[in-house]
């Protein structure tokens, strides 16, 4: 069965480094995902990427969080000065359309030490 | 706005028991969708069901089933039957008929004893 892949697993890293975290999405998938879950807490949006461009994107997806599809395969979330409030799970997710059921990764967890 | 709300913050209960887990949502569209997701301990979240709004058939599946009530704005979903394996933490989501990221409510974390 088509599966979310997400690499790494577990990403530490130290305050004000820059991270990418990486994602296969299923490959006949139209849209693409960033949700991230700190730790106990809900899971929120981040964005949502579509035709190769970003088509929504939350508050918390400010300035210091940017996505790319660089290859037509992979789906990267890069977190530039990373802080210690960015640890948490993050999650990809892909969907074959609108409205239809997001598919998500395992999730990387991201500590932020 | 669209918001997702899921009152009951933990739930435990004897295994072999039905357990309801509510959820209430607001939105201000006609067409949109709702979500069941699990997050068992090992993290990753498991799609259960998608309804869309002009769709109220209650649904079975196995020892689970889904109540959509438009007229409360719920879309309770109900184990029967309960075993250890359905702890989990469970979502309750939503998204608009005009967006595509998908709202999460804070979850119900489920207790199975045995």
């Amino acid at each position: 069965e088509p599966e979310v892949t997400q690499t790494p697993s577990h990403q530490v890293t130290q305050m004000g480094q820059e991270v990418i975290l990486r994602c296969v999405p299923i490959s006949n998938h139209l849209y693409f995902y960033w949700y991230r879950q700190i730790l106990g807490q809900k899971v929120e949006f981040l964005v949502s990427f579509y035709n190769n461009e970003i088509s929504e994107k939350s508050e918390i997806f400010d300035d210091q969080f940017s996505v790319e599809r660089p290859d037509g395969s992979n789906f990267t979330l890069k977190i530039r000065s990373t802080k210690l409030e960015d640890s948490a799970m993050y999650f990809c997710a892909s969907s074959p359309d609108l409205n239809t059921e997001a598919f998500f990764g395992q999730g990387t967890r991201l500590t932020v030490v | 706005a669209q918001k997702v709300t899921q009152a009951q913050t933990e739930i435990s209960v004897v295994e072999k028991e039905d357990v309801t887990l509510d959820c209430v949502y607001e939105t201000r569209d006609t067409t949109y969708y709702l979500f069941w997701y699990k997050q068992p301990p090992s993290g990753e979240l498991v799609f259960l069901i998608r309804r869309n709004s002009f769709d109220e058939q209650n649904e079975i599946s196995g020892r689970y089933s889904w109540n959509f009530q438009k007229s409360t704005s719920s879309f309770n979903f109900t184990i029967t039957a309960s075993q250890v394996v359905d702890s989990a933490v469970y979502f309750c989501a939503l998204s608009e008929g005009r967006d595509d990221k998908i709202i999460f409510g804070k979850g119900t974390r489920l207790h199975i004893l045995p």
